[in-house]
């Protein structure tokens, strides 16, 4: 069974429309973190923002905002007012201690085209 | 600062031939990851260390793969022999000290791999 998954393969949508990429994760472990990660075209992944198992206050930063979730293993991410720039793959990750081995679980992406 | 970096970007080779990807952290950073990302089976996480130790190589393929850390700025990859299914782009991480789990990690450009 895949540790995180994300549904949407890819999303297209029109310049200012809002838009959310899911994301669900599976895991056994009470403390654990949770990442989205943005892969624009030139390939380097850079890190958008971590939670923490123990802190699903939601979170808004300009544009974006997340919603976490643990009654339904979720982490979402909407981005609001959609741009050009946003397009790109969006990675959502899990990390935790597995049998006192850190273990790193990346969903298989969601490829996001925001067309002008 | 300079972030991660990879050399070579691309590689093109021909199956058998030894190949070795090679990367230098941000300095400061005593966690290295090696991951592959294809488009079957998305962003893998094949190994890493901490202080130039290895600590998880449950994610390498098979014995034609191997990785080094002989000091702090530095690690390679080697897959000797390739073969076609290595085809991918090889990312290497780093993060800071600390909570591996917990410290967002930092990614370099990739190197293309293809294997002819």
């Amino acid at each position: 069974a895949q540790k995180v998954t994300q549904a949407q393969t890819e999303i297209s949508v029109v310049e200012k429309e809002d838009v959310t990429l899911d994301c669900v994760y599976e895991t056994r472990d009470t403390t654990y973190y949770l990442f989205w990660y943005k892969q624009p075209p030139s390939g380097e992944l850079v890190f958008l923002i971590r939670r923490n198992s123990f802190d699903e206050q939601n979170e808004i930063s300009g544009r974006y905002s997340w919603n976490f979730q643990k009654s339904t293993s979720s982490f979402n991410f909407t981005i609001t007012a959609s741009q050009v720039v946003d397009s790109a793959v969006y990675f959502c990750a899990l990390s935790e201690a597995e049998n006192n081995f850190n273990k790193f679980y990346f969903g298989s992406g969601t490829k996001l085209n925001v067309k002008p | 600062d300079a972030g991660v970096i990879q050399s070579p970007r691309h590689e093109v080779t021909e199956m058998g031939q030894e190949v070795t990807l090679r990367c230098k952290p941000i300095s400061g950073h005593d966690y290295l990851f090696w991951y592959r990302q294809t488009m079957m089976r998305g962003l893998e996480l094949l190994i890493y260390f901490n202080n130039n130790v290895p600590i998880d190589d449950s994610g390498m393929p098979e014995d034609r793969f191997s990785a080094k850390m002989p000091n702090a700025s530095f690690s390679t990859l080697k897959i000797q022999p390739s073969e076609p299914r290595d085809s991918a782009v090889y990312f290497c991480a780093s993060s800071l000290p600390g909570l591996a789990t917990y410290n967002e990690q930092f990614f370099g450009p990739g190197t293309r791999l293809t294997v002819l």
